[in-house]
């Protein structure tokens, strides 16, 4: 049971313009949602994160967007830079689990950005 | 450099084998995880410790899979008599809880990548 889904593998977009990563998820005690960006034979980098308190969270290139009621939430670089290149991760945790704050991660989206 | 780390970068062992990674967290870190990722899929929670103590196992964690935390510093993951099925990436993070119920960032390692032949 996928709890979290990024439904495009991959996305490729130009440079300069804006890339718009996409992430859905289906149990709604999710309360804090993550983005890391992984490259190859490297462990994932956290990005940015946002609570289920707000509804957008910015953070220089970077902002997250959550519609709690669509249970979605969307990456959004601006402008997009070669070095942006990279499996981007959506995750999410919640307090009922253990209140350990466990990951549960999506499948990842590869985003290229052409020069 | 205080970021995660984590030993060895590359194992490659016969199936039945026994082997053991290392994973040292950011140093005042009081949380440690373990996760396991295969190719095309994202991470997958395996288990985690609030300092020595292991508090959570996933089902994934079959019994041959032990890992301990010794003082709450840095912990290993053992997995005995390997299998091809373990082939994977595992990584490690950690993460500061300043209260039981926090919500915090996970920092993670380069992970150790294990093939089993």
């Amino acid at each position: 049971d996928q709890q979290v889904k990024q439904n495009s593998p991959s996305l490729s977009v130009q440079e300069g313009r804006i890339s718009i990563l996409n992430c859905d998820y289906t149990n709604s005690m999710f309360d804090y949602f993550l983005w890391y960006k992984k490259y190859p034979a490297e462990g994932p980098t956290f990005l940015i994160s946002i609570s289920s308190i707000k509804d957008k969270n910015e953070d220089g290139r970077f902002t997250v967007f959550l519609n709690k009621s669509a249970k979605h939430l969307s990456l959004h670089i601006v402008p997009s830079q070669p070095g942006d290149s990279a499996v981007y991760f959506c995750a999410a945790t919640a307090l009922i689990y253990n209140q350990g704050g466990k990951l549960i991660f999506g499948q990842g989206t590869e985003l290229s950005v052409k020069p | 450099d205080t970021g995660v780390s984590q030993d060895p970068r590359h194992k490659i062992t016969k199936r039945g084998q026994n082997v053991t990674f290392r994973c040292d967290p950011i140093s005042e870190h009081n949380r440690l995880y373990w996760y396991r990722q295969t190719l095309g899929q994202g991470p997958e929670f395996l288990t985690y410790f609030q300092n020595e103590a292991q508090l959570e196992k996933s089902r994934l964690l079959s019994d041959r899979f032990s890992a301990e935390r010794p003082k709450g510093s840095f912990s290993t993951l053992e997995i005995q008599r390997t299998e091809q099925g373990d082939s994977a990436m595992y990584l490690c993070a950690s993460s500061s809880s300043l209260f039981a119920g926090a919500t915090e960032t996970q920092y993670f390692g380069p992970g150790t990548r294990l093939l089993v032949l």
